[in-house]
């Protein structure tokens, strides 16, 4: 059983700009979740996705969005980047919505200089 | 909203000595409890849940939680940590609204646990 796998382990990127991070879900689960962890801070919802389509959101504005693939992988997009954004961002796979047990990827800590 | 409080930032022992980290939440209906654990460099990982049932739970490395409804509590225990127990804990709570529409995990800002051999 293959885990939860994101990529890439670290960015650094430069204020303003956009940045795409992806997450492959474990085998045989369809909905994927987004968290941000700021140093110091637990994991915060961002949104979830289930079958392609996104299943509820946290309190992130709108320049933060997602996609779901077919296969169930996932992407995240923050456009305009700020200095807040620097963050550890965790993908989070569960067997269906309606299931509570999420499975963690390992995280990308991304660096907005 | 749901909220989670974790009352310690730093907790440090020694090796066999007890263990309880406190966590509670708030949200006036029915919850699904989580803790999960982060050793160091490696991602989190779920240590026990509570759905339903028996309050006392027991999870993975000799953890385990107590649920008690009246004080919004579900405080991690275990009665004698190793040097190996060295990570960072958060309490997690799913608020459940039924119907698919439980989607969200909100954790507490996390207890780093130091044990000293």
């Amino acid at each position: 059983e293959t885990g939860v796998t994101q990529s890439p382990t670290h960015l650094i990127k430069t204020r303003g700009q956009q940045v795409t991070l992806r997450c492959s879900s474990q085998s045989g689960h369809n909905t994927v979740s987004w968290y941000q962890q700021a140093l110091g801070q637990g994991p915060q919802f961002i949104f979830q996705y289930y079958r392609e389509e996104e299943n509820g959101r946290g309190n992130f504005p709108p320049r933060f969005s997602g996609l779901q693939f077919p296969n169930y992988s996932s992407e995240l997009n923050v456009n305009a980047l700020e200095l807040d954004d620097s963050a550890l961002y965790l993908c989070a796979s569960s067997l269906s919505r309606g299931t509570y047990e999420q499975y963690f990827g390992p995280g990308t800590r991304l660096t907005v200089t | 909203a749901q909220s989670v409080s974790q009352h310690n930032h730093h907790v440090i022992l020694s090796e066999a000595a007890s263990l309880e980290l406190g966590c509670n939440y708030s949200y006036g209906g029915t919850v699904n409890l989580f803790w999960y654990v982060q050793y160091p460099g490696q991602h989190l990982q779920l240590l026990l849940k509570y759905f339903s049932g028996d309050p006392l739970v027991k999870g993975i490395k000799g953890f385990e939680a107590e649920f008690i409804k009246s004080k919004f509590s579900f405080n991690l225990r275990k009665p004698s940590v190793q040097w190996s127990d060295t990570a960072e804990y958060f309490c997690a709570v799913i608020a459940d609204r039924g119907g698919g529409s439980n989607y969200k995990l909100t954790f507490g800002k996390g207890t780093l646990l130091t044990v000293n051999p």
